[in-house]
């Protein structure tokens, strides 16, 4: 069935660093792979996404990467800040229609820690 | 209201009683996902709809599970002769109609289930 790896499990950086998460996945029929952020005791909350028709996209501090043909993707954070402390999760998905959802899977999670 | 709601927040049973888990979706939301998250790990899926329609429950985890949206709205997941294992945090997510193939999840504050 399908699957996302994602690694590492945590990740500890200082205050400025970047920080790098890694995702492969299973399904080649995969088409958009959107990121979600989970401060503790709270809600998993889109941070970005991307389809698969792109390589690359960066909104601020946040960008992501696709690669396609080995099947993974990247978050990258730049200049993290101690707010950016929290579980981050990648996730993967086929569109079957195009306005409507596909099975959407998670990876494992990453916890991040920015120390100030 | 604005969010997604879930319902009951906490559930408490003893093992061998049924449950049912009430989400309420942002109003005119397509799609509906089901997941488990359990502390520190990802969601786990479980099942989703468009409309009505139930899409794919490839990740219930036996036949005791069971979940419905009759009218492409309001969805109950059911767990019948709970057992301990089931204990987990329930979580329910809605999505509107995608915009080229993608479409953030919104998820709900979730039901902690915890079996006695």
């Amino acid at each position: 069935g399908e699957n996302v790896e994602q690694h590492p499990s945590t990740l500890s950086v200082q205050e400025g660093d970047s920080a790098v998460i890694k995702c492969t996945y299973s399904d080649s029929a995969s088409n958009y792979f959107p990121w979600y952020k989970q401060e503790l005791g709270k809600r998993p909350q889109l941070i970005i996404d991307i389809r698969s028709n792109v390589g690359e996209k960066k909104d601020q501090r946040i960008a992501v990467t696709l690669n396609k043909t080995a099947k993974h993707f990247s978050l990258h954070i730049t200049e993290t800040q101690p707010e950016d402390s929290a579980v981050y999760f990648c996730a993967a998905s086929r569109r079957l229609i195009y306005n409507q959802g596909g099975k959407l899977i998670f990876g494992q999670g990453t916890e991040l820690s920015v120390k100030p | 209201g604005a969010g997604v709601s879930q319902s009951p927040r906490y559930k408490v049973t003893k093992r061998g009683q049924d449950v049912a888990l009430r989400c309420d979706p942002i109003s005119g939301h397509v799609s509906l996902y089901w997941y488990r998250q359990a502390l520190g790990q990802g969601p786990e899926f479980l099942t989703y709809f468009n409309y009505e329609a139930q899409q794919d429950k490839s990740g219930l985890p036996n036949d005791r599970f069971s979940a419905e949206r009759p009218e492409g709205s309001i969805s109950t997941l059911t767990i019948q002769r709970t057992e301990q294992r089931d204990s987990a945090m329930y979580r329910c997510a809605s999505s509107p109609r995608l915009k080229n193939g993608a479409g953030e999840l919104f998820f709900g504050e979730g039901s902690r289930l915890t079996v006695l």
